[in-house]
């Protein structure tokens, strides 16, 4: 079982659409989980972090975690165009100062 | 405030070669990581500092790949008898002490 799970895609959702999209990790002892945004050919730029269970709100974004289920989310409200990219799920087991364990990402494609 | 730097952006060398790479972090982070990923795959981790200190080193980065961070500011990544499947993105991140870690543009290695 990999560390961090994620599904490949490739996601397509309408422009203006909510983009969910869905990480799963095997550490129970996680702490840190964080969400990155990659386009073909560019290094990965954060986008969202979360430590605490609940939802946390940046913008168009929302980051998810259920620690009890392992479980953590990205929403990406009215999807445009430029959200088209690869999504790469993070996690740590301190609080953000180790190294980062990533999941092979999830390919976003918005529809106009 | 400028963000994560590393030079070269691209490297084609001949297997058996010996190649290093530098990159320079945001001015006052003090922990510095070496990841590495390829097509479709995210990053994975090879080593980091804090500070001058290499405090973890991944078990899968051979004998052939060394870093030095030799006064905790810039960082430099050598692989040593490159081999083909050396062939990767090589991406560093630095973060303040318990923070988010921020990605540079990465360099690119070709081993032909």
């Amino acid at each position: 079982q990999k560390e961090v799970e994620q599904n490949s895609g490739p996601l397509s959702v309408p422009e203006g659409a909510i983009a969910s999209l869905n990480c799963t990790y095997s550490d129970r002892g996680s702490q840190s989980f964080f969400w990155y945004r990659q386009y073909s050919g560019k290094s990965p730029e954060l986008i969202m972090f979360i430590y605490s269970n609940g939802d946390k709100e940046d913008g168009r974004f929302t980051a998810q975690l259920n620690k009890a289920s392992q479980y953590v989310s990205l929403l990406i409200r009215d999807s445009q165009p430029s959200d088209s990219a690869t999504y790469l799920c993070a996690v740590t087991n301190g609080f953000g100062n180790e190294k980062l364990t990533f999941g092979t990402g999830t390919r976003l494609t918005i529809i106009p | 405030d400028t963000g994560v730097s590393q030079d070269p952006r691209h490297k084609i060398t001949k297997r058996g070669q010996n190649v290093t790479f530098r990159c320079d972090p945001i001015s006052e982070h003090n922990r510095l990581y070496w990841y590495r990923q390829t097509l479709g795959q995210g990053p994975e981790f090879l080593t980091y500092f804090q500070n001058e200190a290499q405090l973890e080193k991944s078990r899968l980065l051979s004998d052939r790949f060394s870093a030095e961070r030799p006064k905790g500011s810039f960082s430099t990544l050598e692989i040593q008898r490159t081999e083909q499947g050396d062939s990767a993105m090589y991406l560093c991140a630095s973060s303040y002490s318990y923070n988010e870690q921020f990605f540079g543009p990465g360099t690119r290695l070709t081993v032909l």
